[in-house]
């Protein structure tokens, strides 16, 4: 069956960087792609990005463009998104989630990783 | 950026009654309309694609209509595990854009 395990929850200072994981399985990783979204504690879901895993190639939303990026590794199956200059704001839940497809239009997200708790604070 | 709008903010219904949530498109994205439900400590889970699609799986009582810029979700004969928030999602552009979600109590 598919599933997407993500890494555990992170605890970083204002300005440092973190690095998210998810390991897919159950699927051919190479023929979708991986969305990142994140979600505010008690807030709504935010999509961060997307990464083919077909090609590397990406797309981000402008609010993190500059901070993220967004990469796999075919080999171990695993997408990584990596947030920089980490500031309180950036505190939120973070999911990866499956695109049906290896591209993005029209995509709907079909299965989702568990979620890693980023907390920034000083 | 398309931005999406969902309405009602909050609805507390009683069980069996029908709901309605409606999601609006500030420009048209034909029928590249999602719909999650999540609940309590739990990820979003795919109810509903390409705006009317269901889902293997996804119980009968949920469905959703429309294309263009009106979409919107109906859950017939509410149950209690249906308490969650409901997002809209698009992928018609990027960036993708959710809609702020629903909050569906029981009353």
């Amino acid at each position: 069956q598919v599933q997407l395990v993500q890494s555990g929850a992170e605890v970083k200072k204002p300005g440092a960087s973190v690095k998210v994981s998810c390991k897919a399985s159950g699927y051919s990783f190479t023929s979708y792609g991986i969305s990142w979204v994140r979600q505010a504690p008690g807030q709504g879901l935010e999509w961060m990005g997307w990464v083919s895993a077909y090609n590397g190639n990406t797309n981000y939303a402008q609010k993190v463009q500059g901070r993220v990026t967004m990469t796999t590794d075919t080999s171990t199956s695993t997408a990584y998104m990596e947030l920089r200059s980490l500031r309180s704001d950036d505190t939120a839940l973070y999911y990866c989630a499956r695109h049906d497809t290896t591209s993005w239009w029209g995509a709907f997200l079909d299965y989702w990783g568990q979620g890693t708790l980023v907390t920034v604070s000083s | 950026e398309i931005v999406l709008t969902q309405s009602p903010d909050f609805q507390s219904v009683t069980a069996k009654e029908k709901v309605t949530i409606t999601c609006r498109a500030s420009q048209s994205i034909r029928n590249n309309l999602h719909w999650y439900q999540q609940k309590p400590d739990q990820s979003p889970k795919l109810l509903i694609r390409y705006a009317s699609q269901s889902i293997s799986g996804v119980p009968s009582r949920f469905s959703g209509s429309g294309s263009g810029t009106n979409f919107t979700l109906t859950i017939n004969s509410l149950e209690a595990e249906d308490a969650a928030s409901y997002y809209c999602h698009q992928s018609s552009s990027l960036p993708f854009t959710f809609g702020p979600g629903t909050k569906v109590d029981i009353k």
